[in-house]
């Protein structure tokens, strides 16, 4: 099983430019999660959906949209990129049913640097 | 505001030594608690949990402690190896809130020497 893939590994943007990032598992988990890690802050949530059809804002999620495309997959997309917006971004995924606490399962990242 | 911290960035440890990274929470209302671990260039894995009902936990060489009173919980590594040389983080949750959502500490980088 390949678990939780997400495409770009590396990404370089424009200020202003947009993209989206893709992330899947098949896992057939129903919880999916994007986080961002930055150095000394740890990860943090920018959104999540506790189900299929679901979406709901982490900590951090201004300047960033996320669509459930289905149950497999998760995609975080970025309208108009800042140099703030430089992170490593994990998507991670869990079994648990509509938000209880379960354990996730992370991607391996992809790295964006914004110019 | 950081909810759980990790107050130390790094700790250097002896291979065969006790390895002790530490976390402390400010929320009263989380219930459980995760430690990860991260290599470079990959996302983080799983490595132990504890709910607040209990107060140890072990699997193996590792030890999840936690301290209600203090808000604090700990994880021990016994005996330490070289490829347990990672960044760990700890994570909190409310398991009531079914939500699902981890909060994350700052992670603290451990380098086990041969």
């Amino acid at each position: 099983n390949a678990g939780v893939t997400q495409t770009p590994k590396f990404q370089v943007l424009k200020t202003g430019q947009s993209m989206t990032l893709q992330c899947a598992q098949d896992m057939n988990h129903n919880s999916m999660y994007w986080y961002r890690q930055d150095p000394g802050m740890g990860l943090r949530l920018i959104y999540y959906s506790a189900s299929e059809g679901t979406t709901d804002k982490g900590e951090v999620p201004n300047g960033y949209n996320v669509s459930r495309l289905n149950k497999r997959e998760f995609s975080l997309r970025l309208e108009s990129a800042a140099p703030s917006q430089t992170s490593v971004y994990f998507c991670a995924s869990s079994a648990s049913l509509a938000g209880a606490t379960d354990t996730q399962y992370f991607g391996p990242g992809t790295r964006l640097t914004v110019l | 505001d950081q909810q759980v911290k990790q107050n130390s960035p790094s700790l250097s440890v002896q291979e065969g030594r006790i390895s002790i990274l530490n976390c402390d929470y400010t929320n009263s209302m989380f219930d459980y608690f995760l430690w990860y671990k991260k290599y470079p260039a990959e996302g983080p894995t799983f490595l132990i949990s504890i709910s607040s009902i209990k107060d140890k936990n072990e699997d193996g060489r590792f030890t999840v402690f936690l301290n209600k009173s203090a808000k604090h919980l700990s994880l021990h590594i016994v005996p330490s190896q070289p490829g347990d040389s990672a960044v760990y983080f700890c994570a909190a949750s409310v398991w009531s809130s079914n939500t699902g959502k981890l909060i994350f500490g700052q992670g603290t980088t451990l380098q086990v020497k041969p």
